[in-house]
């Protein structure tokens, strides 16, 4: 059983598109994160949701969309694909802060845009 | 602004050999400090984490030592093997503040061990 699962894996498409992110995770967890990881591996927050309540909104454009459903889900939704969107996008999830047993990521999902 | 400074960027060691990781930081509210493991094509994982009550923390092969006076923390891995190849990165996070709930990365350390 996958701990954290997103889909697609691998994410091909042209700028201008809107695509969408899906995550799902069966830990019981009450917050989930999305990350953006660059080509240098650096890795940023964008959302976070703590039971469905959205409590970390970095600086991201507004193109960027997250929706949590419900606490085990949380979908990106990505308007009007620009080259730079191009990455690698990892959700997350922890048990409140994740302080104690740390963060669970899924394997993430590969985003290029031509 | 870079919460938590890593260094090296890539660090090459031989099997065997003790592999060290450094990071700094300077928000002085940040109390807890993992440790994340990242193999090509997967998530991070959480390899080891730290608070600053203790200076120093081991866990198997991976230990984790804590200057809260200088601010610093590092990664030892003893004895590194082949296997251990992979980025890592250090983080950081508060329990209170404005930065309450985010966990802070550095910028990773590609780690290589020849066999």
């Amino acid at each position: 059983d996958t701990a954290v699962s997103q889909t697609p894996k691998y994410l091909v498409t042209q700028m201008g598109n809107d695509k969408s992110i899906k995550c799902e995770q069966n830990l019981g967890h009450d917050t989930m994160y999305w990350y953006k990881q660059d080509s240098k591996k650096f890795l940023k927050i964008m959302f976070s949701y703590n039971n469905k309540e959205l409590i970390i909104n970095e600086t991201v454009p507004n193109r960027f969309s997250p929706k949590s459903p419900d606490k085990a889900h949380l979908n990106l939704h990505i308007n009007s694909l620009e080259l730079g969107d191009s990455a690698v996008y990892f959700c997350a999830s922890s048990q409140d802060r994740g302080r104690d047993y740390g963060y669970t990521f899924g394997s993430g999902t590969r985003l290029t845009v031509v | 602004q870079q919460q938590v400074k890593q260094s090296p960027q890539s660090l090459i060691v031989q099997k065997g050999g003790i592999s060290i990781i450094n990071c700094a930081y300077e928000n002085t509210a940040f109390d807890y400090f993992p440790w994340y493991q990242q193999f090509p094509g997967k998530g991070p994982a959480l390899l080891i984490a730290i608070r600053p009550d203790v200076s120093e923390k081991k866990e198997g092969r991976f230990t984790i030592s804590f200057n809260k006076s200088a601010k610093q923390f590092s990664l030892h891995i003893m004895d590194s093997q082949p296997g251990d190849s992979a980025t890592y990165f250090c983080a950081a996070s508060s329990d209170r503040g404005s930065t309450l709930g985010r966990l802070y990365f550095g910028r990773g350390t590609q780690l290589t061990v020849w066999p």
